[in-house]
């Protein structure tokens, strides 16, 4: 079965600071992956996508992830965090054939002044 | 293109009673998937619907149902309410899928449910 582990449940990053969320998944073979962004109060936003190729993707706002086949892992990362980033960050494992999402528990993310 | 949109945006009902919410996908999407949100569960999935036919379902019990009419509109149906399905439903419409069926989700703003 397929499954996905955020292990951070929280993370507090100082403004400017540089950020590295973590998602590992489990599936037997290369499924698609995505995250997901979302403020209170609010709906998911997509941030990035892998579904094949490069496995450093690009998304908006700044951040990128990488797909490490090896690890089972595709972890999101940005250079320099903005306060308005503190948000919850969803990521979501998709089987082949399937359009069924299957979301991690989530990351908070907290952003000192 | 206006995004997916969700009504009600909030709703109060009783244990026992029944609730129905409307999901509108983005034009041209064919594609409409439930999710249920609740901070113990977290993010699991409820059903999908494509072309007015249920392709992918959740483990929820029958009391949560759906359908799609032939604008690609969905709704989603919860009978004989329970306090634990207290939560926030969320939409998310794709284009009409690609390689493996699988498409980016879109997601709307959601349905805060309340169950008293």
């Amino acid at each position: 079965a397929q499954s996905v582990t955020q292990p951070d449940i929280h993370i507090t990053v100082s403004e400017g600071a540089s950020l590295e969320l973590r998602c590992n998944y489990s599936y037997g073979a290369t499924p698609y992956l995505f995250w997901y962004v979302q403020s209170p109060g609010q709906g998911l936003q997509l941030l990035l996508k892998y579904f094949s190729g490069d496995t450093l993707v690009q998304g908006i706002k700044g951040f990128e992830a990488e797909f490490k086949r090896s690890q089972s892992s595709f972890n999101l990362r940005k250079p320099s965090v903005h306060w308005s980033d503190a948000a919850e960050y969803f990521c979501a494992v998709a089987p082949y054939n399937f359009n069924k999402f299957y979301f991690g528990s989530g990351t908070k993310l907290n952003v000192k002044p | 293109k206006a995004g997916v949109t969700q009504t009600p945006r909030y709703l109060i009902k009783t244990r026992g009673q029944q609730v129905t919410l409307s999901c509108s996908p983005i034009s041209g999407h064919r594609s409409v998937s439930w999710y249920q949100q609740t901070p113990g569960q977290g993010l699991q999935f409820l059903f999908e619907y494509f072309s007015e036919t249920q392709r992918n379902k959740g483990n929820f019990p029958g009391r949560f149902s759906g359908r799609q009419f032939s604008n690609s509109r969905s709704e989603m149906n919860v009978s004989t309410l329970e306090l634990g399905d207290s939560a926030l439903y969320l939409c998310a419409s794709s284009l009409t899928p690609g390689t493996g069926n699988v498409d980016t989700q879109y997601f709307g703003p959601g349905t805060r449910l309340t169950v008293l």
